[in-house]
């Protein structure tokens, strides 16, 4: 079984600055891989940034970063110069492949709120 | 072009009676994957489509809820005799296959959800 722990509900962030959301993570699987999603008060789920087990360097997506320590099972998702656009929920999520079953376990997720 | 599309965006509904939850996935995506989220929690899996045939349905909660997958696209989940513990937002995502054992994993692209509140 697949377990995300998300140990920070809630972080207040000045703008501009960086900020890292902690995410560990458990499985028994040699393949998997870590995704971080945000969620804004309207709902939807948007794809930030995906780390496969093999990948040796972090994964970067313009603003967004995966601070990826395997031996410590944990991703950390880091944001620079935050924004106030980037006020939302945010959740990590992990796949491992079960035939091409990816499906996803989550995290309860960090609500993130960027002060102006 | 065209995300995942749900449909309907709310629905309310009275304790016992039937609904029926719609997704349309992206074009070409042969996995389908429907989640509930209850109020301010995560994503929980419920089903698992490949093309037509759901290989995992281990999360459904119990047999009240059912999915079924037409054509490889269109996929509709049904929850029969309501209750109120039903009630959360429903996700459906779509996405390329992984490959056995895959090194590289796919992002799933999710749709708005459903909101179902059962009164």
């Amino acid at each position: 079984a697949q377990k995300i722990t998300q140990t920070q509900p809630g972080m207040f962030v000045q703008e501009k600055e960086a900020v890292t959301l902690d995410c560990t993570y458990d499985t028994s699987d040699q393949s998997y891989g870590l995704f971080w999603y945000k969620q804004p008060s309207s709902g939807e789920m948007i794809f930030l940034i995906y780390q496969g087990s093999y990948d040796e360097q972090n994964a970067t997506e313009g603003r967004y970063s995966l601070n990826f320590q395997k031996a410590r099972k944990s991703a950390n998702l880091v944001i620079s110069a935050s924004q106030l656009g980037d006020s939302a929920m945010y959740f990590c999520a992990m796949s491992g492949s079960n035939f091409g079953n990816e499906k996803l376990t989550f995290g309860t997720g960090t609500r993130l709120t960027i002060i102006p | 072009g065209a995300g995942v599309s749900q449909s309907p965006s709310n629905k309310v509904t009275e304790k016992g009676k039937d609904v029926e939850l719609r997704c349309d996935p992206i074009s070409g995506h042969t996995a389908l994957y429907w989640y509930r989220q209850s109020l301010g929690q995560g994503l929980e899996f419920l089903i698992y489509f490949q093309g037509n045939s759901a290989p995992d349905k281990s999360g459904l909660p119990s047999d009240r809820f059912s999915a079924e997958r037409t054509g490889g696209s269109v996929s509709t989940l049904t929850i029969q005799r309501t209750q109120q513990e039903d009630s959360a937002v429903y996700l459906c995502a779509s996405s390329l296959a992984g490959g056995q054992g895959a090194a590289n994993f796919y992002e799933q692209y999710f749709g708005p959800g459903t909101r179902l509140t059962v009164t």
